[in-house]
């Protein structure tokens, strides 16, 4: 099945404490990309990736990382989480997003305590 | 900066209504646009892909249209069922940026 997977789906996490999310694509995607969606302001774009080795920064990048370094995977990456990172994180995918459409993952929800 | 609309926030139609969903956008350099659907807690499952040179697209009682002159995007729903019940967010897509910009939703709830 073509999917996007996402994991871990739920994490609480105390601040300062590194962590990673791992995002998944098996549809040889070009693209891949992260977003946070908060109440109130919506989904908003971190860091997206036109194709291996390839990352650049979204609307809001500040505190998080990303690497590329194969086709299917597409890790977030957070050095020393914060509170204002608690929030609904989405990985998405697409063959080229100027023409096809974005896939998305399920979601991992994140608290930062 | 590009900034995209939803109007309006939410709605509430009784079943079998036929209904219209508004997205505006500012910037009208846009490669396409993208209807989604989000059920609470939910992951986004896209629902039409318009691009840039296209008028509109139909998938089942969907059917999405884009104006990119006037920055206007809409999707009408027909016959309204209560399993349409769940927030409907458009994004449009920036080749020059790689950006994928979403307005903030319409949250539509039908009633039996």
């Amino acid at each position: 099945e073509a999917q996007v997977t996402q994991n871990p789906r739920y994490l609480i996490t105390v601040t300062g404490k590194k962590l990673t999310v791992t995002c998944s694509q098996n549809m040889n995607h070009e693209y891949m990309s992260w977003y946070r969606q908060d109440p109130g302001l919506g989904l908003r774009q971190i860091y997206y990736s036109m194709n291996v080795e390839v990352t650049d920064k979204g609307d809001v990048p500040e505190g998080y990382k990303v690497s590329r370094k194969e086709k299917r995977n597409f890790p977030l990456i957070l050095e020393s989480p914060s509170p204002n990172q608690t929030s609904l994180y989405f990985c998405a995918s697409s063959f080229d997003p100027g023409t096809n459409e974005q896939f998305f993952g399920p979601g991992t929800r994140l608290t930062v305590l | 900066k590009q900034e995209v609309t939803q109007i309006p926030a939410a709605l509430s139609v009784p079943e079998g209504e036929n209904l219209v969903l508004n997205c505006s956008f500012t910037d009208s350099a846009i490669y396409n646009l993208q209807w989604f659907r989000q059920d609470p807690g939910k992951g986004l499952t896209s629902l039409l892909l318009i691009q840039s040179s296209q008028r509109e697209q139909t998938s089942g009682r969907l059917n999405a249209s884009l104006d990119k002159s006037s920055g206007r995007s809409t999707l009408y729903i027909a016959a309204s069922q209560p399993g349409d019940s769940a927030t409907y967010l458009c994004a449009v897509f920036s080749g020059n940026t790689g950006k994928l910009i979403f307005g903030q939703g319409t949250t539509l709830q039908v009633k039996p």
